[in-house]
């Protein structure tokens, strides 16, 4: 059974302070490893697809990375608005994804 | 590129009253659409996959007599609540995937539904 776990659950940090999220998978067949914004009341946003280990992926203040294990979402030096959760999900033979818990990110001005 | 939307985006019911909720591709074709639930502070629940002109597949646990799926074309989408309970009020969100190989799902605003 395809299984994707997310740590931390929630993470406070401090303006300017940057830091990382982990995304662990088991999945048969990857056929891509999504990470996704979510807002409070919407839906989920788009960041990034990762499709094979050692691909990195970059956007204003976020980079995926991924091995064949683990992905991670590294945010630098954020800011208030980067506050929200952060979902990652693993597709697998049938392109069904499969979603982590997500990681809850508060960012203090 | 890549807009997905739902129609409503919030809806009141009373017990026992159906609801329809649409989902549109609006830039793209979608070859799959899918519908998830989602409760307060959970990740996502995949419900059904619906391929346009077939029948939607839906996950262990769904009763497919109470959400129905039609996929009429292939851009749109329409899940329909049937006699609908209070137990399943909850947010409703459909995403979309375009033609292979991007596997990428874009996902709606969201639908919360609220039965009385």
């Amino acid at each position: 059974e395809d299984q994707v776990t997310q740590s931390p659950e929630a993470l406070r940090l401090q303006e300017g302070e940057s830091s990382s999220l982990n995304c662990s998978y088991t999945v048969s067949g990857l056929r891509g490893l999504f990470w996704y914004r979510q807002d409070p009341g919407k839906g989920p946003e788009f960041l990034f697809t990762l499709y094979s280990a050692g691909e990195e992926k970059e956007k204003e203040r976020l980079k995926a990375t991924l091995t064949k294990k683990e992905s991670f979402l590294h945010i630098t030096a954020p800011k208030p608005e980067d506050s929200a959760t952060y979902l990652c999900a693993a597709a697998g033979n049938d392109y069904k994804l499969s979603f982590g818990a997500g990681t809850t990110v508060t960012v203090r001005a | 590129g890549a807009v997905v939307s739902q129609h409503p985006s919030r809806v009141i019911c009373k017990s026992g009253t159906s609801v329809k909720i649409e989902c549109r591709s609006l830039d793209f074709q979608a070859t799959t659409m899918f519908w998830y639930r989602q409760f307060p502070k959970q990740s996502l629940m995949l419900m059904a996959t619906s391929n346009e002109g077939s029948k939607a597949t839906y996950e262990q646990g769904v009763e497919k007599d109470k959400f129905l799926i039609n996929h009429a074309s292939l851009t749109l989408s329409t899940l329909t609540v049937t006699s609908a309970h209070p137990e399943d009020s909850s947010f409703y969100i459909c995403s979309a995937r375009g033609w292979a190989p991007y596997n990428e799902q874009f996902f709606g605003p969201g639908t919360r539904l609220t039965v009385l």
